[in-house]
């Protein structure tokens, strides 16, 4: 059964960047698509962007264009999100899921423990 | 973007209680509609599909239902692992977006 592990939490200052790591065990990694999801703290889910490993190409949410970046590394099944320009509300637990699709719909049916990242100075 | 809304935000039942919770698209989204369980302090949960497919190891006391902009998540009868939060998330196009959540705890 596949398995989705991430980085652990970060504390980073205003206008620094973050890269968030997910690794994939325990199946395929290239076939599948990965999101990435946020949850600001007490709020509701935020869908970034994703990645599919396979042919390296990533779609983002317009409202993060330009700042996040989200890649992957076949070699080591591990796929990255890095946001820049950080703000204080970056502040949140952002999740790695991996993106399935199911009578031609895209679900996140897979998803890694979360990593909590603080933006404050 | 696509805009997903549900109701009620908030909801209080017991155990073997029927629960449904509701959720509207801004536009129609044909059957590109999942939900997603989420306890405290964890990832969400996976439960359904394309409206009204049930994810693999999901109790059967789940079911969901609907097309077009008006979807529902029906519990037949709570069981005290079900107080949790629940999110509707649309697939039909990206961005993709989720309703605000409903969470439902025990009266």
């Amino acid at each position: 059964q596949v398995q989705l592990v991430q980085s652990g939490a970060e504390m980073k200052k205003p206008g620094s960047s973050v890269k968030v790591s997910c690794k994939a065990s325990g199946g395929t990694f290239s076939s599948y698509a990965i999101s990435w999801v946020r949850q600001a703290p007490g709020q509701g889910l935020e869908w970034m962007g994703r990645i599919i490993p396979i042919f390296g190409i990533a779609n983002y949410a317009q409202k993060f264009q330009g700042r996040v970046t989200i890649t992957a590394d076949k070699s080591t099944s591990t796929a990255y999100m890095e946001l820049s320009s950080l703000r204080s509300e970056d502040t949140a637990v952002y999740y790695c899921a991996r993106t399935v699709e199911m009578s031609t719909n895209d679900a996140f049916d897979i998803w890694g423990q979360g990593t909590m990242v603080t933006v404050s100075s | 973007d696509i805009q997903m809304t549900q109701s009620p935000s908030s909801l209080s039942a017991s155990v073997g209680d029927r629960v449904t919770i509701t959720c509207r698209a801004s536009q129609s989204i044909s059957r590109y509609l999942n939900w997603y369980q989420q306890k405290p302090g964890k990832a969400p949960k996976f439960l359904i599909y394309a409206a009204s497919s049930l994810q693999s190891g999901v109790p059967s006391r789940f079911s969901g239902s609907g097309s077009g902009t008006d979807f529902t998540l029906t519990i037949s009868s709570l069981q005290p692992e079900d107080f949790a939060t629940y999110y509707c998330q649309q697939s039909y196009s990206t961005p993709y977006t989720f309703g605000q959540g409903t969470k439902l705890e025990i009266k």
